[in-house]
This record gives structure tokens, sequence and C-alpha cells, in this order.
């Protein structure tokens, strides 16, 4: 079963836009990466962030994550036609002695028109 | 340095048959795993191999098996092909089993007639 639950579903937006994703998940976790992929080729590492941080940055790419509220936001500034693929936020669900895998959501396919 | 290789690319084969798929891991990796994306979906956890262990396993029947080699690289073995099995099936590796960013190879895309 998948943890994570992307939103919206379907994004389109103008390039020079920024573009806002959003993944919620359901239990406790050691650490959430969100990765992108092209035309359902392989998938692209952008980011992790741990559970004991807030927020990270990575060229464009702002993520930001609520513990509490157990959601992450993905925001890509400035967007460009070359973003347009489908981006997934990933959760390692901490369990004791620890956990190997990685739980996807469904994913955001985000449009960037020229 | 090659990034994660994954062979064949594509692969048609009929119900009721076998198939194998290889993967080798990026330069330094020593963790291999292995997903199932079914079109329009995230890619599901299938199993991690560690020190040619299998180290955990996700919702899928025993028709899956895999082996990892002395060298890291894998393979993902399917028995008993049902149509659902059409996917695409995506490595990635990793340097330990816990917790790391993992690099995807671009996948075999297999389809079950």
């Amino acid at each position: 079963s998948q943890q994570g639950e992307e939103d919206p579903q379907a994004l389109s937006i103008q390039e020079g836009e920024n573009a806002t994703m959003n993944c919620s998940y359901k239990t406790s976790i050691n650490n959430l990466q969100w990765y992108r992929q092209n035309s359902g080729r392989g998938l692209v590492h952008l980011i992790l962030i741990r559970s004991n941080e807030r927020e990270k940055h990575s060229g464009r790419l702002r993520v930001t994550l609520d513990t509490s509220k157990k959601s992450s936001s993905l925001l890509i500034t400035a967007s460009r036609a070359a973003d347009t693929a489908s981006y997934f936020c990933a959760t390692a669900p901490w369990i004791q002695g620890g956990s190997e895998k990685l739980v996807f959501g469904k994913g955001t396919k985000l449009t960037v028109n020229p | 340095d090659a990034g994660v290789t994954q062979s064949p690319t594509h692969l048609i084969k009929t119900r009721g048959q076998q198939v194998t798929l290889r993967c080798s891991p990026k330069s330094g990796h020593d963790t291999v795993s292995w997903y199932q994306q079914a079109l329009g979906q995230g890619p599901q956890f299938i199993f991690q191999y560690y020190e040619e262990e299998e180290r955990q396993r996700g919702n899928f029947p025993d028709r899956f098996s895999g082996h990892q080699f002395p060298n890291y690289s894998s393979e993902l073995n399917v028995n008993a092909l049902l149509l659902g099995d059409s996917a695409l099936y995506l490595c990635a590796s990793s340097f330990g089993p816990l917790y790391n960013e993992q690099f995807f190879g671009p996948g075999t895309r297999l389809t079950v007639l």
C-alpha cells in the first residue's frame, strides 16, 4: 500500500511561475525524499529531508517538512519547460531495527508551458 | 562514473513464462532495491538486497525472487507471469541499507500478453 499522497494529482503552469506540490503521509518517518520522473523512465533523486529538519533548499527547490501534520511540500521556483515531469514523495518509515524501503505516493504530474 | 544500469530495456512475455531482470549498481554502492511501477502509479517496493541477502520484502508473492552477487549486481526473477505483472521494474542502489538516498536505473518495461 502507498503511504504518501501527493496533491494535486496534476498541475499545469506557465514558464517562470512557481510550482508547489504537497505530500501527506501516515506513519512516523526517518526521512522524506522527493524524486522526479520523466516519461515513465528512471527516477531522479531531488532532495532528502530528515525528520528533525524543517526546511531544505537545493537550487530552485525548497522542501518543507511538518512532522506534526505528517506533511511536506516541494516548491519549484521560476519553473522551466524542462521541469515538466512527474514528482513523487517517498517516505522512509521509522521502524525498530531500521527500515530499508521507500514508500512512494502516486505522484504529481507537472506540466510547464513555454 | 556509470550510474545504475538495467537490462533489458524492454521485454515481452506471455502468461505463465518466467523472466529475469538484471541490475548493476552505481559504483561504490553495495545495496540494491527493486520496485514495481504500474502505469500511473508510484513505485512499489519489492525487496532489497544487502550483503547478498534479502533484507526486507514488500507485499509481493513468492513468485518474485531475487539474488545479489558478490560484485553487488542483482537479478529479479518472476515466475508464472500474470497479466498484472506488466509494469516498469526499477532497480535502485545505495550505500548501506538504511535510510539513504537511492539512485535509480532507467527501468525495464515488462509486458505480459
